[in-house]
């Protein structure tokens, strides 16, 4: 079956240091994939999208690598503060006409000062 | 950005009484809107696929008279929880595809209470 996987457990990290966040899938052959942030009682917003011919992609102070080959992509914030602690969710196409994602769990990121 | 609006954000209802849900797109258009709900420390699960004009598409498990979806117009989709029980309290949100189509334009969420 589909399946698409992040760290359940919180990540507390030190304010200036780097996070990263993990997604794997398995069973799905992605066009490509999205990171989203949502903060407690909100929606979700896109962040970043990356798509499977595309290694690494950057957007200011976030970057997000795609291996198709290990079904993995990283997801790094850089230079962490306080603010960017939130839960962010990786998210696939499922190559269903007018792009239906299917989410992960969500990682919950914890940026102390 | 594209903003999608959701109304109400709030709303308790006795058990057995119906609830809708309007998800607007303010300033596109928007054929297909999805409709999502997530549970506590969980994550966003898919119910439906709201199409402008035409029946909306159900994820498998969702009842879809339970859940009645009307997508009247290209900025408009309306999600009814009829007959709700307290198992149907969660946050729903909505979302919808923006101009690049890969990326969704999510709204703010409602939160169902259901005693």
């Amino acid at each position: 079956s589909q399946k698409i996987e992040q760290n359940s457990e919180a990540l507390n990290i030190q304010e200036g240091k780097t996070a990263t966040l993990t997604c794997n899938y398995t069973n799905y052959s992605p066009a490509y994939l999205q990171w989203y942030r949502q903060d407690p009682g909100r929606g979700p917003v896109f962040l970043l999208l990356i798509r499977e011919n595309e290694k690494e992609k950057r957007k200011e102070r976030l970057k997000v690598t795609f291996d198709t080959t290990l079904k993995q992509s990283l997801f790094h914030i850089t230079a962490s503060q306080p603010a960017d602690s939130a839960t962010y969710l990786c998210a696939l196409d499922i190559g269903a006409a007018g792009n239906k994602l299917t989410f992960g769990g969500g990682t919950r990121v914890l940026v102390k000062p | 950005g594209a903003v999608v609006s959701q109304h109400p954000s709030r709303v308790i209802c006795k058990s057995g009484t119906s609830v809708k849900i309007e998800c607007r797109s303010l300033d596109f258009q928007a054929t297909t809107m999805f409709w999502y709900r997530q549970f506590p420390k969980q994550s966003l699960m898919l119910m439906a696929t709201s199409n402008e004009g035409s029946k909306a598409t159900y994820e498998q498990g969702v009842e879809k008279d339970k859940f009645l979806i009307n997508h009247a117009s290209l900025t408009l989709s309306t999600l009814t929880v009829t007959s709700a029980h307290p198992e149907d309290s969660s946050f729903y949100i909505c979302s919808a595809p923006g101009e690049g189509v890969e990326t969704q334009y999510f709204g703010p969420g409602t939160r169902l209470l259901v005693l």
